[in-house]
């Protein structure tokens, strides 16, 4: 059974950095494309950031880039997620995903909380 | 990038109502296209992927349809576990986008 379990959510300031864990079990984790998805309080899913199976390759949201950095040791089984210069309006659940082969999420963590505020 | 737009944002349905929730990409996708349903407080949960193949274990009063740039979730007949929210995303084109999202509540 796949499982992602992610951490290091909490309350931060503004401008403060945090890194966001999700670690993963279940699967031939280095294999599949991992996706970090948040969602503000009240509002919709925003796709955030990707990284390959290998590590090699990433991909960033607009709204994120040059703050966010996605990464994964395949020998822990765990994909981070760093976060730079955090701003109130990072306030969301961060979502940990697996992707199938075909790039779709199928699996979902539970989320992890990040609230930014003084 | 790509924009996801669904419609209605709202829809209020009876139990037993056949419903269409409508995404349009702002440009083609092919068949790259999933829906998600989320409840509230819970991750979103994997209905539908390329367009029209449902997800094992899911119940097939669920079905999809669309390509190029126009999708539809269709619900057959609603059940009471069936009222949430859904989400299209397109995953034809990085950085892969979401609907804003269709909230299907009880009339």
């Amino acid at each position: 059974e796949v499982q992602l379990l992610e951490s290091g959510g909490g309350l931060v300031q503004p401008g403060k950095s945090l890194r966001l864990f999700c670690a993963a079990s279940g699967f031939t984790f280095s294999s599949f494309t991992m996706t970090w998805v948040r969602q503000a309080p009240g509002k919709g899913l925003e796709w955030v950031t990707a990284i390959s199976g290998s590590g090699d390759t990433t991909y960033y949201a607009d709204s994120v880039k040059g703050r966010f950095t996605i990464s994964r040791d395949n020998s822990k089984n765990t994909l981070y997620l760093q976060i730079h210069s955090l701003r109130a309006d990072d306030t969301a659940v961060y979502y940990c995903a697996k992707d199938s082969p075909s790039d779709y999420v199928d699996h979902w963590g539970q989320g992890t909380l990040v609230t930014v505020s003084s | 990038d790509i924009q996801m737009t669904q419609s209605p944002s709202t829809l209020s349905a009876s139990v037993g109502d056949r419903v269409t929730i409508t995404c349009r990409a702002s440009q083609s996708i092919s068949k790259w296209l999933a829906w998600y349903q989320q409840k509230p407080g819970k991750a979103p949960n994997l209905l539908i992927y390329k367009a029209s193949t449902l997800e094992g274990g899911v119940p097939s009063r669920f079905s999809g349809s669309g390509s190029e740039t126009e999708f539809t979730l269709t619900i057959s007949s609603l059940q009471p576990d069936d009222f949430a929210t859904y989400y299209c995303q397109q995953y034809s084109t990085f950085p892969y986008t979401f609907g804003q999202g269709t909230k299907l509540e009880i009339k």
